[in-house]
């Protein structure tokens, strides 16, 4: 069964820095990898989809990365701002399987 | 717009008086779900239906009950609900595809069960 785990569970930084979201799965055989962010008592919104072919995917401050053979994937914010407070999960979609295997996220808070 | 509407955004109800959450989707998605999130237990799935009259339990159907007659709407019922159902729901869809489509989210509803 596959198995999503989000390292940090919880991350405070200052702004204007550059982080690392982390995001490790099982079963290397993925059809794709989605990073959803929310905010406190929000619906979640798609940032970046990863397709099982691609290794990374670029939208604004945002750059996903997907190593399928190592079961990784990073989320890398740039020059991180307060209004990128929330939390960020990531969803794998697993071959055989059309439900996605969601971790537990990671609660990001940047401070003025 | 392309999005997943849910309603009510906000209930509150007494334990036992069923209720119905509606979940309507306008992208032609076939597959469709619901999950609950509860701190520090992450999102569970609840149901889901890979397309209309197919529905099939996710890891913590107890309680609930789901229907797919039409393509675009996926309720969710709760029969007799009661305070453990007390939790944050979310609709979510996408077409079934597996290799190039993520999913989409409602915006949530909040229950509260008293």
């Amino acid at each position: 069964k596959q198995e999503v785990t989000q390292i940090p569970a919880a991350l405070s930084v200052p702004e204007g820095e550059n982080l690392v979201l982390n995001c490790s799965f099982t079963d290397s055989a993925i059809y794709n990898l989605q990073w959803f962010r929310q905010d406190p008592g929000k619906g979640l919104t798609s940032l970046l989809l990863i397709q099982s072919s691609q290794r990374e995917q670029t939208s604004g401050r945002l750059n996903a990365s997907l190593d399928k053979s190592s079961g990784r994937s990073t989320l890398y914010i740039a020059a991180s701002q307060p209004g990128d407070s929330a939390t960020y999960l990531c969803a794998v979609r697993a071959g055989g399987s059309y439900i996605p295997t969601f971790g537990r996220g990671t609660s990001l808070i940047v401070h003025p | 717009e392309a999005q997943v509407t849910q309603n009510p955004r906000y209930l509150i109800t007494v334990t036992g008086k069923k209720l119905t959450v509606t979940c309507s989707q306008n992208m032609n998605h076939e597959y469709m779900s619901w999950y609950r999130q509860d701190p520090g237990l992450g999102l569970r799935q609840i149901y889901y239906s890979m397309n209309v009259e197919v529905t099939d339990k996710g890891d913590v159907p107890e309680g609930y009950k789901v229907s797919r007659k039409e393509k675009r709407n996926f309720p969710l019922i709760l029969e007799s609900p009661s305070p453990n159902q007390t939790s944050l729901y979310f609709c979510a869809s996408s077409f079934s595809d597996r290799g190039y489509y993520g999913y989409t989210f409602g915006s949530g509803t909040r229950l509260t069960v008293v």
